[in-house]
Order: C-alpha cells, then structure tokens, then sequence
C-alpha cells in the first residue's frame, strides 16, 4: 500500500471510550488526509494536513481530532462524541506542489468496532 | 460544491468481456478526474487520472478511462475482463479549495467478473 501504514488492523472500543489511529508515511509527503469508509457512502474526508503543525477539519470532524507534529506521522483520535464510530478508517497522503491533480497514496484502513 | 456520481452500485460481466463502470462528476472549472480500485479490506489504489489533454486515457491493469466534457462523464474501461479485476471501484474529482487539494469520491461500483 505504497509507503504508508496504519495501526492496528483491527480495533474494538467500548462505549465512552477515546482511541487513537496510527498513520505514518515514508514517501515525505507533505499532505496527509483521514478518511471514513462507510458501506454505500463512499469515503468522506474527516481531516487534512498540508504541512506540519497545521491541520484542518473536513466534512465530518465532529468527535475526531488530529495533530501533526512530525511530517511522516498524522494520528487520528475517534473521541467518544463520535455518536457512530463504526466503520473503516483510511489514512492517505500526497505530495503538496500547488496542483490539483496529485493521486493519493492510501494505508491498508483500519476497521474500528464500538462494542 | 463539486460531486461525483456513480450511478451503478454493482456491475456483473463475464471473463472475457469488455467492461464498463460509469462515472459523472460535476465541478465549476477545470476537472481533474481520477479512478481508485480498493479490494476487500484494503486500501485504495490508484489506477488512472484526467489532467489534460487526450480524452482517453491509459492506466494501470489493462484500464482506460474516457473523459468526455459536454457529458460530465469519465467511464472506466477494459477491452477483455478478469476474474482478479473484481473489487470496489471509486471515481473522484479534485479541486483546490482554500489552498489545498479536495478531493470528492463517488459512492463506488462494485465490479463481479463473472468465470
């Protein structure tokens, strides 16, 4: 999955309860971007970050939160205000040179159960 | 707001066959069109992408994708279909917003090639 991994594969959380999604890269891409899989609704955007230190919300933020002190590193933390944290998780990164045509690179997901 | 719309949410052809998995987008300015195939419990891959240029255009595996404008449209394309070509097939237009690249994916198709 071309240079970026995220940990662990499978997750379980009980209700009430914070985790925390790994996610690195070694492609030295400045880019990094989560994504929410859901079965029939595509990937929508949770979070980016264009450079270190400096992230932004996506289209459903809403009981997730990021940081981004290293340039290869970008964790995803599904708080528990996240009313329906089941699903698919995917961590993606791209080069940043100005354009808009940059394909993304994914990691292998990770698959979050709230018991 | 730019949307991607796949109108097909599974697509059965037999091994051998030419294969075709629709894709319309909507996007004020230029379009910049990508393909992704995710097998099961994967991350995303990508195949091809739209930039410029000729309308048709060669990626990885075999696929080809035709870009026509006056349709909105960006079909993905095979001349003869294999059973490994199976798996979830996402179309996705991107475009800067604020700075950065955003990127919109369809709901995705899921292609069956049939032995």
């Amino acid at each position: 999955d071309g240079g970026i991994t995220q940990s662990p594969k499978y997750l379980f959380r009980k209700e009430g309860q914070n985790v925390t999604l790994s996610c690195e890269q070694n492609l030295n891409h400045d880019a990094m971007y989560w994504y929410r899989q859901d079965p029939g609704q595509g990937l929508r955007l949770i979070y980016y970050s264009q450079i270190v230190n400096d992230f932004q919300k996506g289209d459903i933020a809403e009981g997730y939160s990021v940081s981004r002190e290293k340039k290869e590193s970008f964790p995803l933390t599904v708080t528990s205000a996240q009313k329906n944290p089941t699903a698919f998780y995917l961590c993606a990164s791209s080069p940043r040179t100005g354009g808009t045509y940059n394909e993304q690179f994914f990691g292998p997901g990770t698959r979050l159960t709230v018991l | 707001a730019q949307s991607v719309a796949q109108p097909e949410d599974q697509v059965n052809v037999a091994e051998g066959n030419p294969l075709t998995v629709k894709c319309t987008y909507s996007v004020s300015g230029n379009p910049y069109l990508f393909w992704y195939v995710q097998y099961p419990n994967r991350g995303l891959q990508f195949l091809l992408k739209y930039i410029t240029g000729d309308n048709l255009v060669k990626g990885s595996y075999g696929f080809e994708a035709e870009f026509n404008k006056s349709q909105t449209s960006f079909h993905l394309k095979k001349p003869s279909a294999l059973v490994s070509d199976s798996a979830l097939y996402f179309c996705a237009v991107s475009s800067l917003s604020g700075g950065y690249q955003k990127v919109t994916f369809g709901t995705g198709t899921k292609l069956q090639v049939i032995p």
